[in-house]
């Protein structure tokens, strides 16, 4: 069974820094893209920051970059996101999600980043 | 950015009604190279993280109850409940993973009638 569990969520001061890590079990970690979901408390969903399965590519919100470091530890299966200058306006509950896999055509393989599980999320709060 | 717009905002369907939810794409997440379109649907309930219940359009994630079906192609798509379960109420958003950054409608709200 696919586990996905997030720890490092915590109040922080604004301009301060946080590392969120998401420890993954139940599947072959390396052979997945993971990514990192948010949802600001009453709001929708928004996209955060992605990474291939060798960790060799990674994507960013432009809400985010420059900001925020994804890496991912391919040997302890964990996921992680560095998150430096936070603003108030990070204040959300983070998820971390398993992509759904590749695809192949005649360009290569491609990953197919809908998030087919989702872990249960750990609450950010930026304020001073 | 590719900008998913769902509607209606909110929708509320008796039990046993059928329930659709619309969503569109700024631009067509069609994939020439495998003739599918890169649209997803999640459902998300009260204090719970959100779960896949359709990917490429119209494949139905496995374990998902087939009331459940997704439908449309380019930029235009469609999420029908057939019967509406009590278990249903919920929040549903659609999601593009055309291309980075993968965006996600504002949500419809479902409610029971």
């Amino acid at each position: 069974e696919v586990q996905l569990l997030e720890s490092g969520g915590d109040l922080v001061q604004p301009g301060g820094s946080l590392r969120l890590s998401c420890a993954a079990s139940g599947f072959t970690f390396t052979s997945y893209a993971m990514n990192w979901v948010r949802q600001a408390p009453g709001k929708g969903l928004e996209w955060v920051s992605g990474i291939s399965g060798s960790g060799g590519s990674t994507y960013y919100a432009d809400s985010v970059k420059g900001r925020f470091t994804i890496s991912r530890d391919n040997f302890k299966n964990t996921l992680s996101l560095q998150m430096n200058s936070l603003r108030a306006d990070d204040t959300a509950v983070y998820y971390c999600a398993k992509a759904g896999g590749y695809y192949y055509d005649s360009s290569g393989y491609h990953s197919t980043e809908y998030f087919q599980r989702w872990g249960q999320g750990t609450l950010v709060t930026v304020s001073s | 950015d590719i900008v998913m717009t769902q509607s209606p905002d909110s929708l509320a369907v008796s039990l046993g009604e059928r329930a659709t939810i619309n969503c569109k794409s700024s631009q067509s997440v069609l994939h020439i190279s495998n003739n599918k379109n890169s649209l997803a649907w999640y459902q998300q309930k009260p204090r719970q993280p959100p779960k896949l219940l359709i990917y490429w359009a119209s494949t139905r994630e496995s374990g998902v109850p087939d009331r459940f079906s997704g439908a449309g192609s380019g930029t235009d798509f469609t999420l029908t409940i057939s019967s509406l379960q009590a278990e249903d109420v919920a929040v549903y958003y659609c999601q593009q993973y055309f291309s980075a950054p993968y965006t996600f409608g504002q949500g419809t709200k479902l409610e029971m009638k």
